[in-house]
């Protein structure tokens, strides 16, 4: 079946320094999406990117799609205590619509 | 409150007991998720509606699960002879369109306890 793995499972840093979070499924994804859930709740979208290499950008949130569409990296630029929370990637296998979540990657900021 | 509304946000049953979560998705849209998620994990796909149709259910799903969208609209998730196992936070996701799957919209989830 499909899998969606996600790598670092876990990341502290120090608030101001940058972050990045991998992520990776074992088969060709017609879309990925992100989505940020904060302790105590429910996942909330953050972007949705469609094509071969594209790269979008949210002020200091960039988001990137692999050239083979099994791939997606979220780097965040200088973290605040806000971007405190587990980011997850999820996407539906070519020619479906359940999106399979990643395994996330959960994001601690040091004041 | 025009968000994804699923109740109740807690439920505590003994073993053996069986529970009812139901989810009111935005009115508009489509589609409608169900995802389960235990501590320190993703959201694990359980089934999805388009419209009243139940297009996708996951293997991992026992027949002890059953989920219906009798209208399109609201959805209920049953679970028969609870087990300890089935412990977890259930989500539930709505999203528009008939596309390609697109924004997933969630509720606050229901919390589960299997005593």
């Amino acid at each position: 079946g499909q899998q969606v793995m996600q790598i670092p499972q876990y990341q502290h840093v120090q608030e101001g320094e940058d972050f990045t979070t991998y992520c990776n499924s074992s088969t060709t994804l017609s879309n990925i999406q992100w989505y940020k859930q904060r302790p105590g709740g429910h996942p909330v979208f953050l972007i949705q990117l469609v094509k071969s290499g594209e790269v979008k950008k949210q002020k200091r949130l960039t988001f990137q799609f692999g050239e083979a569409k099994k791939n997606s990296s979220l780097h965040i630029t200088a973290t605040q205590t806000t971007d405190v929370g587990t980011y997850f990637c999820a996407g539906p296998k070519t020619g479906a619509n359940n999106l399979f979540f990643g395994t996330g990657t959960r994001l601690t900021v040091i004041p | 409150d025009t968000g994804v509304s699923q109740n109740p946000r807690h439920k505590i049953t003994k073993r053996g007991q069986n529970v009812t979560f139901r989810c009111d998705p935005i009115s508009e849209h489509n589609r409608l998720y169900w995802y389960r998620q235990t501590l320190g994990q993703g959201p694990e796909f359980l089934t999805y509606f388009q419209n009243e149709a139940q297009l996708e259910k996951s293997r991992l799903l026992s027949d002890r699960f059953s989920a219906e969208r009798p209208k399109g609209s609201f959805s209920t998730l049953e679970i028969q002879r609870t087990e300890q196992g089935d412990s977890a936070m259930y989500l539930c996701a709505s999203s528009p369109g008939t596309g390609m799957a697109g924004e997933l919209f969630f509720g606050e989830g229901s919390r589960l306890t299997v005593l």
